[in-house]
């Protein structure tokens, strides 16, 4: 079965301090890891796939199959970083499977 | 493009009636899925389709009914609507290509309040 874990449901930093967002999955074959984002009431963006090993946003991801881990991370919070973040998996089925979402909170 | 285009935006529903709730692509994606997303709980997979003519059920599929007609619309079907159907619906869809170099687009949600 497929499964995301994401145990944090809320993540409060200041400005300019490091971040990380945890994720970890349940997963016995070759899974493809997402992250998404949404920002206060608005439809959900992707940010990060794990294939691409791309940084976006200043956020990076790192597929660790050993930790069956795909913490989202960036160095410096931005106030504009506030949102909603959701790890997310896919399986061989296609079905794409989300975690519960951490909420992310950037105080100036 | 106008990538993924959901109809209606909110809808209030009372206990026991039915609605459909659209869902239209024009990307030309073959998977399409429909989640709910509840306070707290993330996103739920409801149903999802490989292509016109096929769903299959998701995570919580009780209580709704899909179809896929065409490439382009997925429709959603709630035949009785119940309070525990409260929630932000939204639809998505992405092309099948392994690995996955296309990310999920997601249109813009319904909101539904059933009373």
């Amino acid at each position: 079965a497929q499964r995301v874990t994401q145990p944090e449901k809320l993540l409060s930093v200041f400005k300019g301090a490091p971040v990380e967002l945890k994720c970890n999955y349940s997963y016995s074959g070759s899974p493809e890891l997402f992250w998404y984002v949404q920002y206060s009431r608005q439809r959900l963006q992707l940010l990060l796939r794990h294939i691409s090993r791309e940084s976006i946003k200043g956020f990076t991801a790192d597929l660790n199959k050993g930790e069956t881990s795909f913490h989202l991370k960036k160095p410096f919070a931005q106030e504009e970083d506030s949102a909603m973040y959701y790890c997310a998996l896919r399986g061989n089925t296609d079905k794409l499977i989300f975690g519960t979402g951490t909420r992310l909170q950037v105080f100036p | 493009n106008a990538g993924v285009t959901q109809t209606p935006k909110f809808r209030i529903l009372k206990i026991g009636q039915s609605m459909t709730l659209q869902c239209a692509q024009d990307m030309n994606h073959n998977y399409m899925y429909w989640y709910r997303q509840d306070p707290g709980m993330g996103l739920k997979l409801i149903y999802y389709s490989v292509g016109a003519g096929i769903t299959d059920k998701g995570e919580v599929p009780n209580g709704y009914n899909v179809s896929r007609s065409t490439t382009e619309d997925f429709p959603l079907r709630l035949e009785l609507a119940a309070p525990s159907q409260t929630s932000v619906y939204f639809c998505a869809s992405t092309r099948l290509v392994r690995p996955s170099n296309y990310g999920y687009t997601f249109g813009s949600g319904t909101r539904l309040t059933v009373v």
